[in-house]
């Protein structure tokens, strides 16, 4: 069974900084994209980053650009995002997702972890 | 960035009856190396994550009803529901992974009438 578990959330004060994991399980984690969606309390979900199977690929929305770093340890079946320098506005819960296969680029997400959520507040 | 536009914003539709939620791309989503539309169907209840339903704009996620459809092409796509059950009641969203940033519609918030 795929399972994704995020952890690291909590709550720290603007300026502050977290490291969030997402624990894979149930597949091989080494042969699939992953990305980091996050979802602001009552608003829709925004894609955040996502890193290719062997992480040498790597893309991030702007608004998140120069703050945020995703990466992961394959051998650890584990994805990460360092956040740093954080806003009110980069309240959410956090969710890691995985990419179906497709040759060559990254195809439509198939599984969601539960979030971790992330208060940015003083 | 591909803006993602859907309508209506919510809707009320009667159990048993169709229910039609609209997505419109700001630019093209269809990869034409392989004729294949970047375009998803998300459901998501109240403290769940989003859940797929449809990818590549028809293709039904593995378990999922077949009271759920979409179709589409290019910047204008649909997700239908057949007859509307009590379990359906949630908020939809369709998303574009063409490229980067991957981006989602606002939601349709689907009712019972």
């Amino acid at each position: 069974e795929v399972q994704l578990v995020e952890s690291g959330g909590g709550l720290v004060q603007p300026g502050g900084s977290l490291r969030l994991s997402c624990a894979a399980s149930g597949f091989t984690f080494s042969t699939y994209w992953m990305s980091w969606v996050r979802q602001a309390p009552g608003k829709g979900p925004e894609w955040v980053a996502n890193m290719k199977q062997d992480g040498s690929e790597k893309y991030y929305v702007d608004s998140v650009k120069g703050r945020f770093t995703i990466s992961r340890d394959n051998a650890k079946n584990s994805l990460y995002l360092q956040v740093n320098s954080l806003r009110a506005e980069d309240t959410a819960v956090y969710y890691c997702a995985r990419h179906i296969a497709v040759a060559g680029t990254w195809g439509p997400f198939d599984y969601w972890g539960q979030g971790t959520l992330v208060t940015v507040s003083s | 960035d591909i803006v993602m536009t859907q309508f209506p914003d919510s809707l009320a539709v009667s159990l048993g009856e169709r229910a039609t939620i609209n997505c419109k791309s700001s630019q093209s989503v269809l990869y034409s190396s392989n004729n294949k539309n970047y375009l998803a169907w998300f459901q998501q209840k109240p403290g769940q994550p989003p859940k797929v339903l449809i990818y590549w704009a028809s293709t039904r996620e593995s378990g999922i009803p077949d009271r759920f459809s979409g179709s589409g092409s290019g910047t204008d796509f649909t997700l239908t529901i057949s007859s509307l059950q009590a379990e359906d009641v949630a908020v939809y969203y369709c998303q574009q992974y063409y490229r980067t940033p991957i981006t989602f519609g606002q939601g349709t918030r689907l009712e019972i009438k």
